[in-house]
Parts: structure tokens; C-alpha cells; sequence
């Protein structure tokens, strides 16, 4: 156990349903990231939250909606999803001092399947 | 972009051999790390490097980093078999597609 801990592990949802992703840190971290790994490409920064703020969105469609209702707390709802959205999503969180960190800490993922 | 890229994209050896990874970025930084995955799981901090340090241990790991060159180097000393993952450097937050490392018992 990271300390950061994603439900669920496993999700499958149709093109047509909503679902959310929820990430808690119990580290006292100040910044939460939420990643895309598709196979055999980088790892994705999708959404940045520093002090609770969203302070990056990597042109994310807007059928991926964050949400941080709280420094421990990450979700990450989804809506109208595609094929291709399928993949491995990563939460993570690290302490940031003047916009730069030192270590991130990944929970396990959630391993989405868009049918 | 700051984006690492590693190289290579996949390395098999025998256990007991060292295993070099090497990792590009594009501007400057401020430190740089490297993280392992195991297969379908979360990345797993390994070491930190700062930009003003050349070299760093940890156990049997060992980081170097040429900001004139920016490239990072990750040499595991004497691997073993549970050291099979994939291998991934980031600065500022951005990661590159890994080196698959496969340690052959």
C-alpha cells in the first residue's frame, strides 16, 4: 500500500453510462495528478490539482471531468466514453514547494475497459 | 516538452548482469527521476537525482545525470529476476514510454 489508494481496480462500462474514478492520498501531499497509460505510449498527465486548485488540462476531452473537493480527495468522472479511452489511469500525488516536486506517489490504477 | 524518452525500449539479461537504461529530456530541469512498474500495477519511486548532483546510489542502483548532454542514466548492479518491470524517468512531471526490463533466472 502507497498511501494512495484508487477504486475500482477493474471497471467496464458501456459508451452510454457515467462512472467515476476516485483516488484518496492519506500522505498530507498538496497536488494530485490523474495519468492515462494506453500500451506502448507515454504515460499522459491529464489534470493537475495543486492546493485544490486545477492548475493543468493537457487538452483532455471534455467527456473526462476532474474533480477535487479536497487536498485527500480525487475523482475523475466519465461520461460518453470512446473505445480508444480504454486504458490504465493512474492517480497520483506529491508535496510541491514553488511549483516543483520531489517524488510522486501512484496508487495502483484502475484498469478501464470502454465497451 | 519535458518529456524523458528511455532507451532502450526493452532489455533481456541473465540474472546477475547489470542492466543500463538511459533516459533523454528536452530543457531544463530542476531534478529528475526514475520510477518501476511492475505489469499493470502503479509506478514505484525509485531515486531522485537534483540537477546539480552527477551521480546517486541507492543500494544496487546507480544514477548519473549530464545536464550539458540532458541525459540520465540507471544502472541496476547484479540483477535478479523480481527486478522484471518496466522502467520510467520523468522530469517535471512528464514520463517517457519506459524501458522493459526482463531478468532471465
Amino acid at each position: 500500500e502507497t498511501g494512495v489508494t484508487q477504486t475500482p481496480r477493474h471497471l467496464v462500462m458501456g459508451m452510454t453510462n457515467k462512472k467515476s474514478l476516485k483516488c484518496e492520498q492519506h500522505l498530507g501531499h498538496n497536488a494530485m495528478y490523474w495519468y492515462k497509460q494506453s500500451a506502448k505510449k507515454p504515460l499522459e498527465l491529464m489534470f493537475v490539482y495543486s492546493l485544490e486548485e486545477r492548475v493543468e488540462n493537457n487538452s483532455v476531452p471534455s467527456r473526462f471531468s476532474p474533480e477535487c473537493p479536497n487536498s485527500s480527495h480525487l475523482f475523475l468522472h466519465l461520461h460518453t466514453l470512446q473505445p480508444e479511452d480504454s486504458a490504465l489511469y493512474l492517480c497520483a500525488s506529491s508535496q510541491e514547494a514553488q511549483g516543483i516536486s520531489y517524488g510522486y506517489t501512484f496508487g495502483s490504477g484502475t484498469r478501464l475497459t470502454v465497451v | 516538452s519535458q518529456q524523458g524518452e528511455e532507451d532502450p525500449q526493452a532489455l533481456s539479461i541473465q540474472e546477475g548482469e547489470n542492466a543500463t537504461m538511459n533516459c533523454s529530456y528536452k530543457t531544463s530541469i530542476n531534478n529528475l527521476q526514475w520510477y518501476r512498474q511492475n505489469s499493470g500495477r502503479g509506478l514505484v519511486h525509485l531515486i531522485l537525482i537534483r540537477s546539480n548532483e552527477r551521480e546517486k546510489h541507492s543500494g544496487r542502483l546507480r544514477v548519473t545525470l549530464d545536464t550539458s548532454k540532458k541525459s540520465s542514466s540507471l544502472l541496476i548492479t547484479a540483477s535478479r529476476a523480481a527486478d522484471t518491470a518496466s522502467y520510467f524517468c520523468a522530469t517535471a512531471g512528464a514520463f517517457g514510454r519506459g524501458t522493459s526490463l526482463i531478468v532471465h533466472p
